[in-house]
């Protein structure tokens, strides 16, 4: 069974562009979470979703950030017009169709903004 | 306003010693309390969880204490290894699993 992919692994954007952060769940798993993380810092949530759904994504900046996770395909995040303040690794974990505490993570995809 | 609070922030420990890494929380309706390993450049992995009415849960040489009256819980590694050599963090979530807050992390290094 494999694990939670993400890809690509490293993003590199120039100011202005659009970046585009992929998530393919574990097999059998419904819910996504994506989570930010700045280098020596903790994960900050961003965003929950299941199949077709945002559930909570009270931790997404209002702007330019918008997440989906649709009926077939992986999880998308999308970060518009990047800045140089979203660099980061951006980890998404998923959880089974019952929701549990249990998270599994994604190796994470480093985005650097140049 | 950070919901879990963690410390230390970096911790050195000599092989065989135990590691202790502790969190608080303040919000009353956190109801899971899963600690998680993270190695460079990789995503975390959980390593042991733990819910209030529970005062302590051991899975190897890891064990969880929790303090419920005081909204404290700590992860202690015992026999510390150098392949424990790793960050560290506590999260807490409420019992619809919408949302983790995760600590800031402890960077651990066990020492040869």
């Amino acid at each position: 069974n494999a694990g939670v992919m993400q890809n690509p692994r490293h993003l590199v954007r120039r100011r202005g562009q659009e970046a585009r952060l992929r998530c393919s769940p574990m097999k059998g798993h419904s819910h996504v979470y994506w989570y930010r993380q700045l280098p020596e810092e903790g994960l900050k949530f961003m965003v929950y979703l299941q199949k077709e759904n945002i559930i909570d994504e009270s931790g997404m900046p209002k702007e330019r950030f918008s997440a989906e996770f649709p009926k077939e395909g992986p999880s998308i995040l999308r970060i518009q017009q990047v800045v140089r303040g979203d660099s980061a690794a951006y980890f998404c974990a998923s959880s089974p169709r019952v929701p549990t505490y249990e998270q599994y993570f994604g190796p994470g995809t480093r985005l650097t903004v140049t | 306003q950070q919901q879990v609070k963690q410390s230390p922030q970096s911790l050195i420990v000599q092989k065989g010693g135990i590691s202790i890494i502790n969190c608080a929380y303040e919000n009353t309706a956190f109801d899971y309390f899963p600690w998680y390993q993270q190695f460079p450049g990789k995503g975390p992995a959980l390593l042991i969880a733990i819910r209030p009415d529970v005062s302590e849960k051991k899975e190897g040489r890891f064990t969880i204490s929790f303090n419920k009256s005081a909204k404290q819980f700590s992860l202690h590694i015992m026999d510390s290894q150098p392949g424990d050599s790793a960050t560290y963090f506590c999260a807490a979530t409420e019992d619809n699993f919408n949302k983790f807050y995760f600590g800031s992390g402890t960077k651990l290094n066990v020492k040869p």
